[in-house]
């Protein structure tokens, strides 16, 4: 069962105009959310990250929100810029009981394509 | 450059064979987590090392074992190889666990 999923596998915007992707979760003891973004043959670079605390979280271009309730969250980009195109991950952690805590759980990613 | 360094980045191997994965995390960084992305599949959670003590286990085959070192560079082992061990494998580091991670560029594994 998917604890964190990213229903669009792909999202197509032209460049200067806003990109947002979503993700939902489904474990309620996740607090701690992040944005990964990937380009082919690398590994997943961190972009942004939120604390179940805040419902809002802003760098620069990127600003991610969160809505606990209807356990959601969504990355904006912008401007939206060629470079942005890449797979986007998103990632939740948290600590369960017994105060182990476990590696980030990732949804399948979002492949965005900036289109000029 | 994030800082974590795997080793290979590309191994090709028989089935059956074992293989053995390696990573040096960031400079400071004492929290080491290895990840799997098969094909279509989103990065599966495998295991994560915190200062030399496995910390959290996730889905981890028998077959695949791991530890870190009093250096704190990690090494996944993978035994008895199947076709469907072909994947992409993954090392991040972090200061602390579950905080924000920098990945390696990963070790492309290919069983034939």
């Amino acid at each position: 069962d998917q604890q964190v999923k990213q229903n669009s596998p792909s999202l197509s915007v032209q460049e200067g105009r806003i990109s947002i992707l979503n993700c939902d979760y489904t474990n309620s003891m996740f607090d701690y959310f992040l944005w990964y973004k990937k380009y082919p043959a690398e590994g997943p670079t961190f972009l942004i990250s939120i604390s179940s605390i805040k419902d809002k979280n802003e760098d620069g271009r990127f600003t991610v929100f969160l809505n606990k309730s209807a356990k959601h969250l969504s990355l904006h980009i912008v401007p939206s810029q060629p470079g942005d195109s890449a797979v986007y991950f998103c990632a939740a952690s948290g600590t369960y009981s017994g105060g182990g805590a476990d590696g980030l759980t990732f949804g399948k990613g979002t492949h965005l394509i900036i289109q000029p | 450059d994030s800082g974590v360094t795997q080793t290979p980045k590309h191994l090709i191997t028989a089935t059956g064979q074992r293989v053995t994965l390696r990573c040096s995390p960031r400079s400071g960084d004492l929290s080491v987590y290895w990840y799997q992305q098969s094909l279509d599949q989103g990065l599966q959670f495998l295991i994560q090392y915190y200062n030399g003590e496995e910390r959290a286990k996730g889905n981890i085959l028998e077959r695949f074992s791991a530890q870190q070192f009093p250096d704190l560079h990690s090494e996944l082992n993978l035994s008895s190889l199947e076709l469907g061990d072909s994947a992409l494998y993954f090392c991040a580091s972090s200061v602390l666990p579950n905080t924000e991670a920098f990945f390696g560029q990963g070790t492309r594994l290919t069983v034939v």
